[in-house]
């Protein structure tokens, strides 16, 4: 069956030091996967989409890959802020015209100031 | 725009009782999903639908019912609660994915439900 992994532990950074969080998976070939910020107590909200063809993906400090070799994606937040602390979900999505969803646990990010 | 509403925010049910989980949209979007987030498990799909009318099995549906009478209500039904079904439910849209390509889906803010 398919199977999405993220860090289970949490990620504990500095202020100002880049995160990297990776998302891996198993037993499927996705058309796309995006990335979601969820904060406590909150409904995810998201952040990038990359496409299988496409290899990176930029939107201002938050950069994303996508190997499909590998079966990993890579999340990075560069210049990291305290308000950046939350969990970060991987997603993963078909070919299929439905938009639907394969999602993963999610990292805890913890910016130290 | 409000963007997805769901309610009730908390809700604590006795085993065997029923309720309805209510979520609407004003985005006009097509597409809308059902999910459950347990802690440490991620968010699990429970039933879909791509338009008024049409509504259609996640993965894990059993306990769950849904309705699509319109563009902007997707209410989900749990019947004959169990504790097995503490979570907290979110509701989300997306656009119509087209020929462009994937689209990101908009979440409410959820419900978290406990049964007792």
């Amino acid at each position: 069956s398919q199977k999405i992994e993220q860090n289970s532990e949490a990620l504990n950074i500095q202020e100002g030091k880049t995160a990297t969080l990776t998302c891996n998976y198993t037993n499927y070939s996705p058309a796309y996967l995006q990335w979601y910020r969820q904060d406590p107590g909150r409904g995810p909200v998201f952040l990038l989409l990359i496409r299988e063809n496409e290899k990176e993906k930029r939107k201002e400090r938050l950069k994303v890959t996508f190997d499909t070799t590998l079966k990993q994606s890579l999340f990075h937040i560069t210049a990291s802020q305290p308000a950046d602390s939350a969990t970060y979900l991987c997603a993963l999505g078909g070919s299929g015209a439905t938009n639907k969803l394969i999602f993963g646990t999610g990292t805890l990010l913890a910016v130290q100031p | 725009n409000a963007g997805v509403t769901q309610t009730p925010k908390f809700r604590i049910l006795k085993i065997g009782q029923s309720m309805t989980l209510q979520c609407t949209q004003d985005m006009n979007h097509n597409y809308m999903y059902w999910y459950r987030q347990d802690p440490g498990m991620g968010l699990k799909l429970i039933y879909y639908s791509v338009g008024a009318g049409i509504t259609d099995k996640g993965e894990v549906p059993n306990g769950y019912n849904v309705s699509r009478s319109t563009t902007e209500d997707f209410p989900l039904r749990l019947e004959l609660a169990a504790p097995s079904q503490t979570s907290v439910y979110f509701c989300a849209s997306s656009y119509t994915a087209g020929t462009t390509g994937y689209n990101e889906q908009f979440f409410g803010p959820g419900t978290r439900l406990t049964v007792l």
